[in-house]
C-alpha cells in the first residue's frame, strides 16, 4: 500500500514571497512518479509539477520547483514570487509506474496568499 | 471545449435513491479514472478503465457502486440506494495510454458534487 502525508493543513504567505509545502510518502515500489496538483476553489484539479523517481534532478516549472529526497521519501514544493492566483488547495500525489490503481493523494494544504 | 466534462455538476438526492453520473473524457484518451473526494480530504481512487475494460476497483467501491464505459468512450458511475456517507465530490480523469515504463498525465474534470439528504 502507498501513503502520502501532508502535515500542513494550511499555509499563508505574503504576495511575492516564497513558500514551501511539505509532503512525505511511503511506497515499496522502486519506480514511481510524484506530483503536485493545484485545486482552486470550485475549479478543477490541474497538474503543477511532476517528478520521476529515477531522476535525481529536481523538477522545475517556472516559479514552481521541488526538493525530492528519495531516501527520506520527501517531496516538497517551493513556490517563488507567490501570486494571488496561487491561492488554492495543493495536493501531493504518487503513482507507481505500470500501476492501474490510480493516484494516491495526500489530504492537501490550503495555501493563502496575503496581498 | 476539449477537456474532461462531467454531468451533472451538482446532484441532491434523498437517501435510498439511485443516482448516475456521466464523464466524457478527452477524445482519444483510452484511460479513464473515477475518484471520490470528501470534504477536507484528497481524492481517493475508485476505479479505472482502459478502453471499455474495467481493470481495477478499489475496496472503497462497495456493491452499491457500479461503473461502466461502453464502447470505450464516456463512462457512467451509478450509486444505488444512496446513503448520507456517499455525499462527496466525484471526480473523473482521463489519460492517454502509458508505456510500461512511462506515465501520461491524468486530466481531471470539474467533478459532480453529490449531496444525500
Amino acid at each position: 500500500a502507498q501513503t502520502v502525508t501532508q502535515s500542513q493543513p494550511e499555509m499563508s504567505v505574503q504576495e511575492a514571497e516564497t513558500v514551501t509545502l511539505s509532503c512525505t510518502y511511503d511506497t515499496s515500489e522502486s519506480d514511481y512518479y510524484l506530483f503536485w496538483y493545484k485545486q482552486p476553489p470550485s475549479r478543477q484539479m490541474i497538474l503543477v509539477i511532476r517528478q520521476e523517481a529515477y531522476k535525481q534532478q529536481n523538477a522545475t516549472e517556472n516559479r514552481f520547483s521541488v526538493n525530492f529526497q528519495k531516501a527520506a521519501k520527501s517531496f516538497s514544493l517551493k513556490i517563488s514570487d507567490s501570486q494571488l492566483g496561487d491561492a488554492a488547495m495543493y495536493f501531493c500525489a504518487l503513482i507507481r509506474v505500470g500501476g492501474a490503481d490510480g493516484l494516491t493523494f495526500g489530504k492537501g494544504t490550503h495555501l493563502i496568499i496575503q496581498p | 471545449d476539449t477537456g474532461v466534462s462531467q454531468d451533472p455538476r451538482h446532484k441532491i438526492t434523498k437517501r435510498g435513491q439511485n443516482v448516475t453520473f456521466r464523464c466524457d473524457p478527452i477524445s482519444e484518451h483510452n484511460r479513464l479514472y473515477w475518484y471520490r473526494q470528501t470534504l477536507g480530504q484528497g481524492p481517493e481512487f475508485l476505479t479505472y478503465f482502459q478502453n471499455e475494460a474495467q481493470l481495477e476497483k478499489s475496496r472503497l467501491l462497495s456493491d452499491r457502486f457500479s461503473a461502466e464505459r461502453p464502447k470505450g468512450s464516456f463512462s457512467t458511475l451509478e450509486i444505488q440506494r444512496t446513503e448520507q456517507g456517499d455525499s462527496a465530490m466525484y471526480l473523473c480523469a482521463s489519460s492517454a495510454a502509458s508505456g510500461r515504463s512511462s506515465y501520461n498525465e491524468q486530466f481531471f474534470g470539474p467533478g459532480t458534487r453529490l449531496t444525500v439528504l
